[in-house]
């Protein structure tokens, strides 16, 4: 099936740094990825659609200043969670619809932030 | 009232039982439904896609659609140890851009 990956898996920063995650969709072509926040023992909660080559739609309460994203191609799209704080502290994880094959969603492997 | 209901558990059951796991949802609009499995950890890995109603089999696994009833199931037979997991059912509409929509996970656990 179709792989998609993140990067890091964990990152661990001082509060007021800006943490750079990237997703990849490694063997299909995606102009849509999601990004989602989930927090321990809850479910996934999106925060914002990103679209190659136009700005991320975001979800409402998302901060769009504070969680910029970019989806330079049709493989990668990067979220940034800048001037970080604790309470970002969570799990994020993106997906990609396969939309030549079954519209499923493929879900990265997930990064866990962690900030000091 | 949520878009998509589902009993967080915990599910304890076991080895060999069958479970049954469910959710429920309000949006008619649905067409795509998704059962995932996620490890402590780890991100969402699929199990099961369903587009519409009716049944799909894989191997233990088993989902079931019922659109007039809103409610979509995920039966495991022979349950194992390593099914032990939190299991997302999940569903989207083409006509909201491939939205996935998550419940809010089944914390099963399978007993040696």
């Amino acid at each position: 099936g179709a792989v998609v990956s993140q990067h890091p898996s964990w990152v661990i920063c001082k509060s007021g740094t800006s943490v750079k995650i990237e997703c990849r969709s490694l063997d299909f072509q995606a102009t849509t990825m999601f990004w989602y926040r989930q927090f321990p023992k809850q479910s996934l909660m999106l925060m914002a659609t990103s679209n190659e080559g136009s700005k991320a739609t975001y979800e409402q309460g998302v901060e769009k200043d504070k969680f910029l994203i970019n989806h330079a191609s049709l493989t990668l799209s990067t979220l940034t969670v800048t001037s970080a704080h604790p309470e970002d502290s969570s799990f994020y994880i993106c997906s990609a619809p396969d939309k030549t094959s079954t519209d499923t969603q493929y879900f990265g492997p997930g990064t866990r932030l962690t900030v000091l | 009232q949520k878009e998509v209901e589902q009993d967080p558990g915990p599910l304890s059951v076991p080895e060999g039982a069958i479970v049954s796991l469910n959710c429920t949802y309000s949006n008619s609009a649905f067409q795509y439904f998704m059962w995932y499995r996620q490890y402590s950890r780890k991100g969402p890995e699929l199990l099961m896609y369903t587009y519409s109603s009716g049944n799909k089999e894989d191997g233990r696994f088993t989902a079931q659609v019922d659109k007039s009833s809103k409610y979509i199931s995920l039966f495991i037979r022979d349950s194992q140890p390593s099914d032990s997991a939190t299991y997302l059912c999940a569903m989207s509409a083409r006509t909201g851009g491939f939205k996935t929509i998550f419940g809010a996970g089944t914390r099963l656990f399978v007993k040696a």
